[in-house]
This record gives C-alpha cells, sequence and structure tokens, in this order.
C-alpha cells in the first residue's frame, strides 16, 4: 500500500524565516509528487508537482520542492515566510498502479507570526 | 466561472437522518472523487469514479454511496448518519490518464447532532 509521510506536524515560524517541510512517500516506481495548500476555510489549492524532469520543481508564491528518488522525498521549501503563508500544507502521490487515486500525507499546519 | 462547486456549504442535520451533498465540474474531467477531512485536517479518500469504473475505500461504511448522473456530477448520498460523520467533505475532479492534479471543491461542512 502507499504511504505519504510528512514528519512536521505544526511549524511555527517567524516572518522572513525560511521554511522547510519534509515529505517522504513508499511507492518505489514512478510517481507523480504534488504539494498542496488549504488555507484557513478554503479549499486545497495546488503549490506544486513533479511530473519528469527537473527535480527542483518551481511553484506558486515562492514555493519550491526538491524530488530526490534516492530518498523517497519530496521536500518543501520557501526561503522567506509571510503571515499570509499560514495554512495547512499536504503532500501527495500519484504512481501509476495507483489508479486515479491519490495518497495524502497528513499535512503540516504552518504557522507564520508577524 | 468556478471550477468545481459544492453544495451546501454547510449541513447541520440530527443523526439518524439521510442527506445527500451535491458536486458539480465544469473541467471536462472525467474523473471524480469525494474525500473525508477529520477536524484533525486528516484527509482520505472515499471514492474515485468515472463511467466505467468506482474505487471504493474498503473503510467506508456502506452508509455512504456515490451518485453520478453524468459526467460532470458526483453526489455524495449518506444515510443513517451518525455523530462520527461530523467532518469536512470535499469534491475534486481530474482527467484519469496522465500526471494530472486533482482540482478541489470548496468543501462541505457536515456536523450530525
Amino acid at each position: 500500500a502507499q504511504s505519504v509521510s510528512q514528519h512536521n506536524h505544526h511549524v511555527i515560524l517567524s516572518e522572513a524565516a525560511s521554511l522547510e517541510l519534509g515529505c517522504n512517500y513508499s511507492y518505489g516506481g514512478t510517481v507523480n509528487l504534488f504539494w498542496y495548500v488549504q488555507y484557513p476555510g478554503q479549499h486545497l489549492q495546488l503549490l506544486l508537482k513533479y511530473f519528469s524532469g527537473d527535480p527542483l520543481v518551481k511553484g506558486i508564491k515562492g514555493f519550491e520542492a526538491e524530488f530526490i528518488k534516492s530518498k523517497f522525498s519530496f521536500n518543501l521549501r520557501k526561503p522567506s515566510v509571510q503571515w499570509s503563508d499560514t495554512a495547512e500544507y499536504f503532500c501527495a502521490v500519484k504512481g501509476p498502479n495507483t489508479g486515479n487515486q491519490f495518497y495524502f500525507g497528513t499535512g503540516t499546519s504552518l504557522t507564520v507570526i508577524p | 466561472d468556478t471550477a468545481v462547486s459544492q453544495t451546501p456549504k454547510y449541513l447541520v442535520t440530527q443523526m439518524g437522518n439521510d442527506k445527500s451533498i451535491k458536486c458539480e465540474q465544469n473541467l471536462g474531467h472525467d474523473t471524480m472523487y469525494w474525500y473525508k477531512q477529520d477536524s484533525k485536517k486528516f484527509l482520505k479518500i472515499m471514492f474515485s469514479y468515472n463511467n466505467k469504473e468506482l474505487i471504493i475505500n474498503e473503510t467506508v461504511p456502506n452508509r455512504f454511496s456515490p451518485k453520478s448522473p453524468d459526467k460532470a456530477h458526483l453526489n455524495l448520498h449518506i444515510n443513517s448518519l451518525e455523530l462520527g460523520d461530523s467532518a469536512v467533505y470535499f469534491c475534486a475532479s481530474s482527467l484519469r490518464q496522465g500526471p494530472y492534479e486533482q482540482y478541489f471543491g470548496p468543501g462541505t461542512r457536515l456536523t450530525v447532532t
């Protein structure tokens, strides 16, 4: 069975601090990887995605993520967070044998203090 | 021009009732999903469905049933509601083939009293 692990459950940062959120998955084949963000009271929105090619992926709002195949990881980064980045962040994986299904991590709650 | 819409946004009902949540997408996608997000924000797939295949998460009680009148709609019907069904339910859609992302609806907050 697939699994996606997000080790940081709750992260608190001051504005301008750098962010890195961990994501590891268990699937051994070719995968597609995603990070979604859920702002308070809102639905999930796509931040960025990795399908193939350059393992360093740029997303919206200054976010990026690096796919490291040997570590089964897809960590999310941002060099300088803002108060408006306060949200829940979800990593997700989809593989060719998962059918249509995404497997989501348990989420990381980010609080940015002004 | 909302991509994925859900109604209602909020639903408060009593235990034992039967209720439905509607979902519509105008993205031309062929696959739709229902997720349940609990109070700890954990997001769990309930169903994925296209016109050929329904995939059910085996942990979902059979009180929950998806109904799709056409490719653009996937409604969720819940029988005999229980307190533990209280959650936010998200509908999503995507294309079946290819590594395409899912687009999510705004969610329906269900409260069972």
